[in-house]
Parts: structure tokens; sequence; C-alpha cells
């Protein structure tokens, strides 16, 4: 198994600009998360999903948002991106069997926006 | 709110214990779990507690005080490779991980 796979590992965007943060799961896992860290930060939930066809806003969910058409995927998409979106996200997974599963995590994109 | 505390950054030396605190909100509370994050990397799971008390993990132990809204993570028979990030998380009453910032962790030869 892969894992959670992320795509793509860098990107830097303009202000203004849009672009999908790709994420993918290959433990038909139920949940999935976006996270961003910040430098110093503690990881912010921006949006998950607890099934296919359902997604929900987390704590910071202004300025992103997401699909989750099958169990594997779960897209971010920034729309008119702000240097305030400059940051490392993570998406992560965990089983949904239970509320206490620990979280499998992505590898991280990193996205500076200029 | 819903803070959680933790040590910015310690330094320890190779082979001792070290032992990094983490202090929560306490309402709400569903669990507190601990993360490893080495630089540049995704965090990984070390351990989970519900329940006061000491769960051993090898050279990991997690400890739990649900009253005194605090836990620990220690670290015996430190190695080079347990320089890292450490992270506190708290399981809301929404089921949903509010975390701390992290504590990094230097290991000295």
């Amino acid at each position: 198994n892969a894992g959670v796979t992320q795509t793509p590992k860098f990107r830097i965007l303009k202000i203004g600009q849009s672009m999908t943060l790709q994420c993918t799961q290959d433990m038909n896992h139920n949940y999935m998360y976006w996270y961003r860290q910040d430098p110093g930060m503690g990881l912010k939930l921006i949006y998950y999903s607890v099934g296919a066809g359902i997604t929900d806003k987390g704590e910071v969910p202004n300025g992103y948002n997401v699909s989750r058409s099958t169990t594997e995927d779960f897209p971010l998409r920034l729309e008119l991106a702000a240097p305030s979106q400059t940051s490392v996200y993570f998406c992560a997974s965990s089983p949904g069997t239970s509320d206490i599963d620990e979280q499998f995590f992505g590898p991280g994109t990193r996205l500076t926006v200029l | 709110g819903q803070n959680i505390d933790q040590p910015t950054e310690m330094t320890a030396t190779e082979g001792a214990i070290v032992q990094i605190n983490c202090t929560y909100q306490t309402s709400g509370f569903n669990g507190l779990f601990w993360y490893q994050q080495h630089a540049g990397e995704a965090p990984t799971f070390l351990s989970y507690n519900v329940l006061d008390g000491l769960e051993e993990k090898g050279r990991f132990s997690s400890f739990l005080s649900r009253s005194k809204g605090y836990s620990y993570l220690l670290l015996k028979e430190l190695q080079m490779k347990d320089s890292a990030s450490y992270l506190c998380a708290r399981l809301d009453s929404n089921y949903q991980l509010i975390w701390g910032a992290g504590t990094k962790l230097i290991i000295k030869p």
C-alpha cells in the first residue's frame, strides 16, 4: 500500500491564481482530512469528510473548497490564492471505524503564494 | 479557549531520558494523542490516552491526568533519530483533533 499520497510536493502561485491539491489514499479509509501547518503553529483543520459525498468545514475553511466523489480521493481547491495561504498542507485519513482512530498523513504540499 | 500548551523547544543528551509536557483544556475531552514529526516530513502516530495513567510502548511512554488537563510523553534511552518535533493533540467533543504547536526536541551526542 502506498498509504496517503499528495501532489504536488511543492508549488509557487501568484496572488489570484487557483490550484487543486490532490490527495489519494489506498487504505479504504472512510475519513479524510485537510490540514495546514504554519511555522510555530499547530495543525489547523480546513475540511474533513466522513465518506464519499460528505464534506464538512473545519476550523479554517475560508478560501478553500473540497469534494469527495470517491472513497480514495479528496482534492482541496484554492480559489484566488492569497499570501496568507502560504503554508504546508497535509492530507490525512483514518479508518472511520472508531472516533479514536489514529490518522495517517501524506507527505505534504509546500505552497508559496507571492 | 482550545489552547494546548507545550514547550517550544527542549534539548537532551543521547542515552538520557526526556519528558515533554502538554496541558490542555479539559472540557469536551475525548482523548489525547501524541505524534512525532521529523523536519520536512509528515506527522506519525505515537500514542493515544483516554484513561488516567501511564501507557508504555517500548522506549516511549505517555501519561494522562484528566482532572489536571495534563499529559506527558517520556522518551527513554534517547537516540539521535529521536530528534524531531513532538505534537500533542486533544480530541474534542466533536471528535476532531486540536493540535498544539509542537515541541522541537534536539538530541546532542
